[in-house]
């Protein structure tokens, strides 16, 4: 299958300050990629869509200002968690779809997640 | 808009045991189906998809699913589990007509299988 990283996988920030997560694609480009949000003991929530070169379209109730999204390349999502405050301590996990054409289209991969702590 | 339910929150089961996951969907269209698991402590890993053919589909680890249409039913099966499937199982649906492919998660099942 193919496979997706992501750096950190653990970062703690004080309150105020903007953190960055890095999503990677290593085996293949990824036109799409996707951010989700998995609370404790619940399911994952998706936060927003990723396409390389555009604006990420983000799922309601998600700020877009305090959630930036930037999709620069084929391999790299980054998302910024904007002037982080404690609620936005979570476990956030990126994945990518494998473009069409590839013998496993249509299904995402998933990085192994990022878990931040703003104190 | 899909939804998808998993009615079971906890499955406690002894090595051995037969298993079955259940998976419910909403979604008045064509689906592709997912069935993902989380390891403790490892990310989400693709056990198995349904997307068209044969509805029973075997996947990793000796996992398979079976889709039913007529019930919105794409329940995750295992004849004889081992303590190391314990694992949160979440299914997923993505529309099948290529609507943006986001997927919809399930709640999640936590199985806990005791030596």
């Amino acid at each position: 299958g193919a496979v997706v990283s992501q750096h950190p996988s653990r970062v703690i920030c004080k309150s105020g300050t903007s953190v960055k997560i890095e999503c990677r694609s290593l085996d293949f480009q990824a036109t799409t990629m996707f951010w989700y949000r998995q609370f404790p003991k619940k399911s994952l929530m998706l936060m927003a869509t990723s396409n390389e070169g555009s604006k990420a379209t983000y799922e309601q109730g998600v700020e877009k200002d305090k959630f930036l999204i930037n999709h620069a390349s084929l391999t790299l999502s980054t998302l910024t968690v904007t002037s982080a405050h404690p609620e936005d301590s979570s476990f956030y996990i990126c994945s990518a779809r494998v473009p069409v054409g590839r013998e496993y289209q249509e299904t995402q991969y998933f990085g192994p997640g990022t878990r931040l702590l703003v104190l | 808009a899909q939804s998808v339910s998993q009615h079971n929150h906890h499955v406690i089961l002894s090595e051995a045991a037969s298993l079955e996951l259940g998976c419910n969907y909403s979604y008045g269209g064509t689906v592709n189906l997912f069935w993902y698991v989380q390891y403790p402590g490892q990310h989400l890993q693709l056990l198995l998809k349904y997307f068209s053919g044969d509805p029973l589909v075997k996947g990793i680890k000796g996992f398979e699913a079976e889709f039913i249409k007529s019930k919105f039913s794409f329940n995750l099966r295992k004849p004889s589990v081992q303590w190391s499937d314990t694992a949160e199982y979440f299914c997923a649906v993505t529309a099948g007509n290529n609507a943006g492919n986001m997927l919809t998660f399930g709640g999640g099942t936590r199985l806990m299988v005791k030596p």
